[in-house]
């Protein structure tokens, strides 16, 4: 079966400070792999996705980075956090080529100070 | 117009009593339709998903789409304090990858 893991947890970081967020998927091979923030109280926006190794498309202009240096591995980053990164950071994936449904990993909860 | 629509909530209701959770959505392309129950800090979790107009049943939950009208549903029978959570409607056309469309959510409550 299979099961997609994000880690950390919880992190809370200083403004201004560097940023890795990991998340790998277990049991399947070339997955579309995605990256989602979930503010308080509103819905769930889609920052980057990726089809393949070193494929990313940006969906939002911001303060963050992606990137897949391994099939099943999706990384997220900043060189230096703004208050408003403060979030719930969600890693998801699904089976190309349908791409039916999506499936979440347990999240990072992020704030920055 | 956002792609889809879910009544806000929050629902509040008694243990036993039947739950009927909405999302309106605005494009005919979308095809493929989900659930997903999502509990305080925790990631979603996929609770069903469709591609057919009518209803699909799991236990305790169906899910009804109607295609003519836009317009999907999740019931859930017999509510259970376990049940208490935010649910999340979102649709798809597939094949695009990336065109995943997601409701802000309705947050249940069961009451024992």
């Amino acid at each position: 079966s299979q099961t997609i893991h994000q880690w950390p947890a919880t992190l809370v970081q200083p403004v201004g400070s560097p940023l890795s967020l990991e998340c790998t998927v277990e049991g399947t091979s070339n997955p579309n792999l995605y990256w989602y923030r979930q503010a308080a109280g509103r819905g769930l926006q889609l920052l980057f996705y990726s089809v393949g190794i070193g494929q990313i498309s940006s969906e939002v202009p911001q303060n963050l980075s992606a990137s897949r240096p391994q099939d099943r591995q999706f990384i997220l980053s900043s060189k230096k956090l703004l208050l408003s990164d403060s979030g719930f950071y969600l890693c998801a994936w699904s089976v190309p080529p349908r791409g039916e449904t999506q499936y979440f990993g347990p999240g990072t909860r992020l704030l920055v100070l | 117009q956002k792609e889809v629509e879910q009544d806000p909530g929050p629902l509040s209701v008694p243990e036993g009593a039947i739950v009927s959770l909405n999302c309106t959505y605005s494009n005919s392309a979308f095809q493929y339709f989900m659930w997903y129950r999502q509990y305080s800090r925790k990631g979603p979790e996929l609770l069903m998903y469709t591609y057919s107009s009518g209803n699909k049943e799991d236990g305790r939950f169906t899910a009804q789409v109607d295609k003519s009208s836009k317009y999907i549903s999740l019931f859930i029978r017999d509510s259970q304090p376990s049940d208490s959570a935010t649910y999340l409607c979102a649709i798809t056309p597939v094949y695009t990858g990336n065109q995943f469309y997601f409701g802000t959510g309705t947050s249940l409550t069961v009451i024992p």
